[in-house]
């Protein structure tokens, strides 16, 4: 089992809807959980980061995390062509050394 | 504020070939990542370091794979002999102390 699975897509939405993505991972250390977008042919950047449990909005994007359950989410509402790209979920924990484990990412298509 | 520069950009060799990829982080980070991120899946730690020193090389192929910092500032990831299973992108990342990590657009690694 991978520490952390992701569903790859791809995943096709009309412009204007609300994405939802998401995470699950076995390892209870994980403390600290990032959502990257990466676009094709180019570096992951970061979107969201978040420590714990709890929910981050910023603009059109929402992170949550579930850690009772081991659960993560990036929402993205009212979603733009430009938003097409693959995105991929990260964590990491104290004492890891800030290494981070990454999800295989969920390739997205916004189309209009 | 520069980001992550790595260069080549693309590379094509034969296997059993040897490469070379070079990074240079955001000035003043201490922290430099090599990840290796094969097609549909997520980046994969390599080595990371800490100025100057190795702090987790855990995941580096070592009878194949070598990496040098050697001023605590670029980096010089190196394979010697190339396999076809080295066929990847390889990024570096760079961070200060905190978890986010910055990435560089990659060197994308085609062994023939």
């Amino acid at each position: 089992q991978k520490e952390v699975e992701q569903d790859p897509g791809p995943l096709s939405v009309p412009e204007g809807a609300i994405v939802s993505l998401n995470c699950t991972y076995s390892n209870s250390a994980f403390q600290y959980f990032m959502w990257y977008r990466q676009y094709s042919r180019k570096g992951p950047e970061l979107l969201m980061y978040t420590y714990s449990s709890g929910n981050k909005e910023d603009g059109r994007f929402t992170a949550q995390v579930d850690k009772s359950s081991k659960y993560i989410s990036l929402f993205i509402r009212d979603s733009q062509p430009s938003d097409s790209a693959t995105y991929l979920c990260a964590m990491s924990f104290t004492g890891g050394g800030n290494k981070l484990t990454f999800g295989t990412g969920t390739q997205l298509k916004v189309e209009l | 504020e520069a980001g992550v520069a790595q260069s080549p950009r693309y590379k094509i060799i034969e296997k059993r070939q040897s490469v070379a990829f070079w990074c240079n982080p955001i000035s003043g980070h201490a922290t430099l990542y090599w990840y290796q991120q094969i097609l549909g899946q997520g980046p994969k730690l390599l080595i990371q370091f800490q100025n100057n020193g190795v702090v987790d090389d855990s995941q580096l192929p070592k009878d194949r794979f070598s990496a040098e910092r050697l001023k605590g500032v670029d980096s010089t990831l190196k394979i010697q002999p190339a396999k076809l299973e080295d066929s990847a992108v390889y990024l570096c990342a760079s961070s200060l102390l905190s978890q986010t990590q910055y990435f560089g657009p990659g060197t994308r690694l085609l062994v023939l």
